[in-house]
């Protein structure tokens, strides 16, 4: 099965910050991952899929980058709503694993 | 407006079964993968089961092979999943996921439902 890590596990950062969060996986997955963002007590929302291609509605400043095994989900500009945490996931192959989270707030 | 509307949570004994049902409206039901995606409290996302448009392929993850069962009926919009020998460690909100694709070989979520809550416990 296909591991997903993601660094750091949480961050805080002050509105306007560019944050970037890592996500890596175990064995290559081309460019077959997404990222999920789920703010509190609320349902997942899927942010990008491809590994970079925003999925509709979602702002312009989230964006993402990489392929194979290595990839970054990057908020160019911090904001009060971003407060969430982020998954990333493998929808490549079953089991369809998600990255552990990375939990992002507000200083 | 895609809606998808879990049902069937509750609290149930160790080694006990149930049956959760997703009722989905908003788009042709039957041209859709479905999963059922679970989160236990305070943890993360966990796939566990999903099956392609038409019923005809289905994938599971290790941890509920061999005790639950997903299926669906698309004359009724509805997804099931049917969950037996239920153990501590299988508490958690389940919540029923639209794939992007027809196939569950590639399970990308664009829609899920609201989750029902399933407790195990004596």
């Amino acid at each position: 099965d296909i591991q997903m890590t993601q660094s750091p596990s949480s961050l805080s950062a002050s509105v306007g910050d560019r944050v970037t969060i890592t996500c890596r996986a175990s064995q290559g997955i081309s460019n077959y991952l997404a990222w999920y963002q789920q703010r509190p007590g609320k349902v997942p929302k899927l942010l990008l899929y491809a590994a970079s291609t925003l999925q509709s509605g979602v702002p312009s400043r989230f964006s993402g980058s990489g392929s194979g095994t290595d990839f970054t989900l990057t908020i160019s500009s911090l904001q009060p709503e971003d407060v969430a945490t982020y998954y990333c996931q493998n929808y490549n192959s079953a089991p369809f694993t998600f990255g552990p989270g990375t939990k992002v707030d507000i200083k | 407006e895609v809606q998808l509307l879990e049902s069937g949570g509750g609290l149930i004994q160790p080694g006990g079964s149930l049956r959760l049902s997703c009722a989905a409206s908003g788009f042709t039901f039957s041209s859709y993968a479905m999963s059922w995606v679970r989160q236990a409290p305070g943890k993360g996302l966990e796939w566990v089961l999903g099956i392609s448009g038409s019923g005809g392929s289905t994938s599971y993850a290790d941890s509920v092979k061999g005790r639950f069962t997903i299926s669906r009926d698309n004359s009724k919009n509805t997804l099931y999943l049917q969950m037996n020998s239920l153990r501590a460690e299988d508490t958690a909100v389940y919540y029923c996921a639209k794939g992007v694709y027809s196939t569950v070989s590639t399970s990308l979520f664009d829609h899920w439902g609201q989750g029902t809550l399933v407790t195990v416990s004596s």
